[in-house]
């Protein structure tokens, strides 16, 4: 099964800093790369997805970047804001085995 | 509203006693799971299902039990053998379809009594 490791498991920022959160996976076929944003008390819910075929995605503030040689993709958050504040999850897949497994989470503080 | 709906929002069970958990879907996927959220643990993988009639067991599947006799239906029960239940747990589902996304349901806090 997959292997997934995020990092840092906390992170602390200003408001207007930037933040990046690191998602370590194994199985080399893996081809889906999604980040999801849980806020306090709420469902986890998707926020930016890559595909293997593209090495960045950008939406506004958020981006994600992949390196599929390397095994591991990032969550970017420019401009941070106090509504960013929440826990991020990372969930690598590959089609057809729908095993998904989550990393243990990343919890973002935006200090005003 | 996501599609997936859980209930009841909040459970008190006593010690020693079974409880079900009810996860119903109408977004037609075939996949269904269940998640278990402890602070500082992130989701863990209970159960999960691909599609009717067939369920394979996650990262910490002891003490749980689930069925999967319709699409849309995938029950959930923490049994008397799961040593620690209190927690939160959430259902999701996903399309078996080229995007994968996970839509959650809204969650059930279980708390033993």
């Amino acid at each position: 099964g997959e292997n997934v490791e995020q990092h840092p498991s906390t992170l602390s920022v200003q408001e207007g800093d930037s933040a990046v959160i690191k998602c370590t996976y194994s199985d080399s076929a893996s081809n889906y790369f999604p980040w999801y944003k849980q806020e306090l008390g709420k469902r986890p819910q998707l926020i930016i997805d890559i595909r293997s075929n593209v090495g960045e995605k950008k939406d506004q503030r958020i981006a994600v970047t992949l390196n599929k040689t390397a095994k591991h993709f990032s969550l970017h958050i420019t401009e941070t804001q106090p509504e960013d504040s929440a826990v991020y999850f990372c969930a690598p897949t590959r089609g057809g085995y729908q095993k998904v497994t989550f990393g243990i989470g990343t919890k973002l503080q935006v200090i005003p | 509203d996501g599609g997936i709906t859980q209930s009841p929002k909040y459970l008190f069970r006593k010690e020693g006693q079974n409880v079900t958990l009810s996860c119903e879907q109408n977004l037609n996927h075939d996949a269904m799971y269940w998640y278990r959220q402890d602070p500082g643990q992130g989701l863990r993988l209970i159960y999960y299902s691909q599609i009717v009639n067939d369920f394979q067991k996650g990262d910490i599947a002891e003490g749980y039990s689930v069925s999967r006799e319709k699409k849309e239906s995938f029950p959930l029960t923490v049994t008397s053998a799961q040593k620690n239940p209190t927690a939160f747990y959430l259902c999701a589902s996903i399309t078996t379809g080229s995007n994968t996304e996970a839509f959650f349901g809204q969650g059930t806090r279980l708390t033993v009594v």
